[in-house]
């Protein structure tokens, strides 16, 4: 069947480095994402990668290893404001997304 | 408009009525998707239409039916709401585009209530 796994919950210290983890099981594979949602807020867009390796961008870094169904989302320098739940999704053919049910971060300080 | 509205912000409704969650977006976007999201599931798939004149059923359609008679607007119906219902509803569009550009947007999304 179709899976995504995450963390549930994750706590960390403002200024530090976290990494929340992403591990699938689909049925295809056409690219990984993970988006932000803030507290009674909508989902939005932070990462895409299908290709293996590290996506940079800023603070946050994506990785993705497609043969061992993994992929991970790198926060540097954490802000009180990076207090949110972090969802990972994997398109695994047509347009439609598989989501996982997200990681709750809580940025201590 | 700019983005993805929808309408209302939140609604309480009683079991048995019929109610529709509206939502538009002005970056003519080819698909149109139906979320609900519920504590400790995440977002599940209710309908998703890939361009206007079409609509294809997610993981949890029953009582709910959608309509995309256009490429702005993809309403969903709920025909008779039940208790089970109440959760917090997202629109999302993406151009279908290929690669990074299929990246789905959300719209503010709709908490609905049924008692």
């Amino acid at each position: 069947g179709q899976n995504i796994d995450q963390p549930t919950e994750m706590t960390a210290t403002e200024g530090a480095i976290v990494q929340i983890n992403c591990t699938y099981q689909t049925s295809g594979f056409n690219g990984l994402f993970w988006y932000q949602q803030h507290a009674g807020e909508a989902p939005t867009f932070l990462s895409y990668n299908v290709l293996d390796g590290l996506e940079e961008k800023g603070r946050f870094s994506s990785f993705l290893s497609r043969s061992k169904g993994y992929s991970y989302l790198l926060l540097k320098e954490l802000q009180m404001k990076d207090s949110a739940s972090y969802l990972c999704a994997v398109r695994d053919g047509d347009y439609q997304l598989i989501w996982g049910a997200g990681t709750k971060l809580i940025i201590k300080p | 408009i700019a983005g993805i509205t929808q309408a209302p912000t939140s609604q309480i409704l009683a079991a048995g009525r019929r109610m529709t969650l509206r939502c538009t977006q002005d970056m003519r976007h080819n698909a149109m998707y139906w979320y609900r999201q519920d504590l400790g599931l995440g977002l599940r798939l209710i309908h998703y239409s890939n361009t206007a004149g079409t609509t294809g059923k997610g993981e949890v359609p029953d009582g709910y039916s959608v309509s995309r008679a256009n490429t702005d607007d993809f309403p969903l119906t709920l025909a008779s709401a039940v208790p089970s219902q109440t959760s917090v509803y997202f629109c999302a569009s993406s151009d279908t585009s290929g690669g990074a550009g299929d990246t789905q947007y959300f719209g503010p999304g709709t908490r609905l209530t049924v008692l």
